[in-house]
């Protein structure tokens, strides 16, 4: 059973179309961190939230934690070839001392 | 300068083999953590290390085997390679134990045949 349920799994869309991937879970998180890997690289970090409703801007990309501490929302406005990845959501689990992660969000932007 | 970097980044080997890989991080954090991404992309958590000590042991075969000589280093040892071991495997470092940022090496892709 899949602790963190991202959605879509693969998504291909046109340069400049606006986009948003979901991350759901039925367990409250002590934090959501939101990860872009590309081919042949490791995940790297793009936010941390940790607070219920807390929502943080970067550039182009939107991330919002929800009320609960239970979801997480990654919008992506004006696409660009350049965003291109996997999008990785991954949840802080309190007193267990680790990250757990979802299956990822595989996203195209076409030129 | 790299600050999280593992060797080898290819492995190809047979099966019943032993391979190790190694990883180093000069951020100067404290945990270290092994991964395995699966062909699926999907990203499970094998090990941790807070300042050389066992923290996190998940459910994996006790083919592999962990090793932590100093903060800096954490190296993975696998006995007995099976087909199902093929995947790519991450190092990774945060600051400080638990539900940290993480740092990840640019991983290891092993493919048993």
């Amino acid at each position: 059973t899949q602790l963190l349920e991202q959605s879509p799994q693969f998504l291909s869309i046109q340069e400049g179309e606006n986009l948003t991937v979901y991350c759901n879970s039925s367990s409250v998180f002590s934090s959501l961190q939101w990860y872009r890997q590309e081919p042949g690289e490791g995940p790297v970090l793009l936010v941390t939230v940790v607070t219920g409703g807390e929502v943080k801007k970067l550039k182009r990309l939107t991330f919002q934690f929800g009320d609960a501490r239970k979801d997480s929302s990654l919008h992506i406005t004006a696409a660009q070839p350049g965003d291109t990845g996997l999008y990785l959501c991954a949840g802080g689990i309190q007193g267990a001392q680790k990250l757990v992660f979802g299956q990822g969000t595989r996203l195209t932007i076409n030129p | 300068d790299t600050a999280v970097s593992q060797t080898p980044k290819y492995l190809v080997t047979q099966m019943g083999n032993d391979k190790s890989i190694k990883c180093e991080q000069n951020l100067g954090h404290d945990t270290m953590y092994w991964y395995k991404q699966d062909s699926k992309k999907f990203l499970k958590i094998m090990f941790s290390y807070n300042n050389k000590e066992l923290i996190i042991n998940e459910t994996v075969p006790n083919r592999f085997s962990p090793k932590s000589p100093d903060k800096a280093h954490l190296n993975l040892h696998i006995n007995s390679l099976e087909l199902g071991d093929s995947a790519v495997y991450f190092c990774a470092s945060s600051q400080l134990a638990g539900a940290n940022v993480l740092t990840f090496g640019a991983g290891s892709r092993l493919t048993v045949l």
